[in-house]
C-alpha cells in the first residue's frame, strides 16, 4: 500500500457542487500539504499544515479549505467548484522541523469540474 | 515574484548522452535546500536528489547530479547517460528555512524526451 494515499484518484463534477479530497498517510509525518498542477504553472501550494492544530494558507487558497481531522489526515474541500479549479491535486507529507524535508507525494487526484 | 525559474519547457537528448536542465531560484534565506522531482507519464511525483545551501559539495545521486552555483543561485540537474525512461517532466523546487516557513515551492518545470 502506499505511504501517502489520496481519495478519489479521479473525479468529475459540476460547477457549484461542493467536493472533498482526502489525503491519509502512513509515514508518521506532522507535516502535510496540498499541491494543484496545471500545465505550465508547475505545482502550486494551496494550504500546509505542521500539526494537527496548524493550518497555514499557501500561494492559491481562495476557494478552498482544509480540514487536519488527525495527525495522518489532511483534507481539502472546494466549496463550490468551478471550472477553473479543473487541475490534478497531490497531497504531500514530509518529516521534521528543519531541512531537507523533502516531500513524498501521493498519486494524485485528477479533477474536473464541467 | 517568482522564485523558482526553468526556463527550458522542453528538452531533447539523444539516449546514452548528458542532458543539463536548468534551474535558478531567489531567496534571501541563508538556510534552504533546493531538490528535483521527476514526474513521468503516470503522474506520480518521484524525489531525485537534495542540495543544502550549506553543503560544500555537489549533490549526486546515481545518475543524477546537481550543479550547485551558490552565488549565481542556480541548482541545474545534470542527467548522465540518459536512458528511454528519464522521459518526464523535471520539476525545481526550493526549501526555504525559517523566514520562508519550511514550505516548498515549485518551477513550472521542464519536459525531457529521450530520443532512441
Amino acid at each position: 500500500d502506499a505511504d501517502v494515499t489520496q481519495t478519489p484518484r479521479n473525479r468529475i463534477t459540476k460547477t457549484g457542487k461542493r467536493i472533498m479530497l482526502e489525503c491519509s498517510q502512513t509515514k508518521g509525518h506532522d507535516r502535510m500539504y496540498w499541491y494543484r498542477q496545471d500545465p505550465g504553472l508547475g505545482l502550486q501550494l494551496i494550504y500546509y499544515s505542521f500539526d494537527v492544530k496548524d493550518i497555514n494558507k499557501g500561494e492559491i487558497s481562495d476557494g478552498y479549505s482544509v480540514s487536519r481531522q488527525a495527525q495522518a489526515k489532511f483534507s481539502l474541500s472546494l466549496e463550490s467548484a468551478i471550472p477553473n479549479q479543473t487541475a490534478l491535486y497531490f497531497c504531500a507529507t514530509s518529516a521534521g522541523q528543519g531541512l531537507p524535508g523533502e516531500l513524498f507525494f501521493g498519486e494524485g487526484s485528477r479533477l474536473t469540474v464541467l | 515574484a517568482q522564485k523558482i525559474t526553468q526556463t527550458q519547457p522542453g528538452m531533447f537528448v539523444q539516449e546514452k548522452e548528458a542532458v543539463t536542465l536548468d534551474c535558478t531560484y531567489d531567496t534571501s534565506d541563508p538556510s534552504y535546500g533546493l531538490f528535483w522531482y521527476k514526474q513521468p507519464s503516470s503522474g506520480e511525483m518521484i524525489f531525485l536528489i537534495y542540495q543544502g545551501s550549506y553543503d560544500q559539495q555537489n549533490a549526486t545521486e546515481g545518475r543524477y547530479s546537481l550543479n550547485f552555483q551558490k552565488a549565481r543561485k542556480s541548482a541545474n540537474l545534470v542527467i548522465s547517460a540518459s536512458q528511454l525512461g528519464d522521459s518526464a517532466m523535471y520539476f525545481c523546487a526550493m526549501r526555504e528555512g525559517g523566514t520562508g516557513g519550511f514550505k516548498t515551492i515549485f518551477g513550472a518545470g521542464t519536459r525531457l524526451f529521450v530520443k532512441a
